[in-house]
């Protein structure tokens, strides 16, 4: 069965403290993985996606790279306004079938 | 481009009662998602349709739920009887979410 866990569960910065977000994931036949940004009150909204391990994919402050068995958003120097909750899922499966979501980590940085 | 639009935002329904949720989706996008999002499953997918037929529904929880894609700019996720349990946000998404809608959220009492 294809899981995708995330750690930590959440987690508190102070602005500027980089840090980064973990996605583990066993899957058979990885198509794609994802990460997202969800607001509160807001759906999810795509920030990458990634296809092989050691691929590698920036955008502003963020930047996730992806392993054979996972993958990490990097975020350097935060700003409060990086305050959501952050989800990652994979496509998965012979035909890309399955696609299944991680539970997110909350992040919150304080000013 | 005005995004993937999906109704209603809120809806608030007696347990027992049908809930008929909405969603356009972005022109020109042949596939659509349906997901479920509660604190306690986080997000589920629960069907997909590609050239609107129905693909995967496998996430779909029970035969109380049901969807449909009529044409490619329009879809349902109909829920019949509606139990307290199904209360969630309900999203649809073009594409492997890229992007999802804002929701419908269903409090069902």
């Amino acid at each position: 069965e294809d899981q995708v866990t995330q750690s930590p569960e959440a987690l508190r910065l102070q602005e500027g403290e980089s840090s980064s977000l973990n996605c583990s994931y066993t899957v058979s036949g990885l198509r794609g993985l994802f990460w997202y940004r969800q607001d509160p009150g807001k759906g999810p909204e795509f920030l990458f996606t990634l296809y092989s391990a050691g691929e590698e994919k920036e955008k502003e402050r963020l930047k996730a790279t992806l392993t054979k068995k996972e993958s990490f958003l990097h975020i350097t120097a935060p700003k409060p306004e990086d305050s959501a909750t952050y989800l990652c899922a994979v496509q998965a499966g012979n035909y890309g079938q399955n696609f299944v979501f991680g539970p997110g980590t909350r992040l919150s940085v304080l000013p | 481009d005005a995004g993937v639009i999906q109704s209603p935002r809120h809806e608030v329904t007696e347990m027992g009662q049908e809930v008929t949720l909405r969603c356009k989706p972005i022109s020109g996008h042949n596939s659509l998602f349906w997901y479920r999002q509660t604190m306690m499953r986080g997000l589920e997918l629960l069907i997909y349709f590609n050239n609107n037929v129905p693909i995967d529904d496998s996430g779909m929880p029970e035969d109380r739920f049901s969807a449909k894609m009529p044409n490619a700019s329009f879809s349902t996720l109909k829920i019949q009887p509606s139990e307290p349990r199904d209360s969630a946000v309900y999203f649809c998404a073009s594409s492997f979410g890229r992007p999802f809608g804002e929701g419908s959220w269903l409090t069902v009492v």
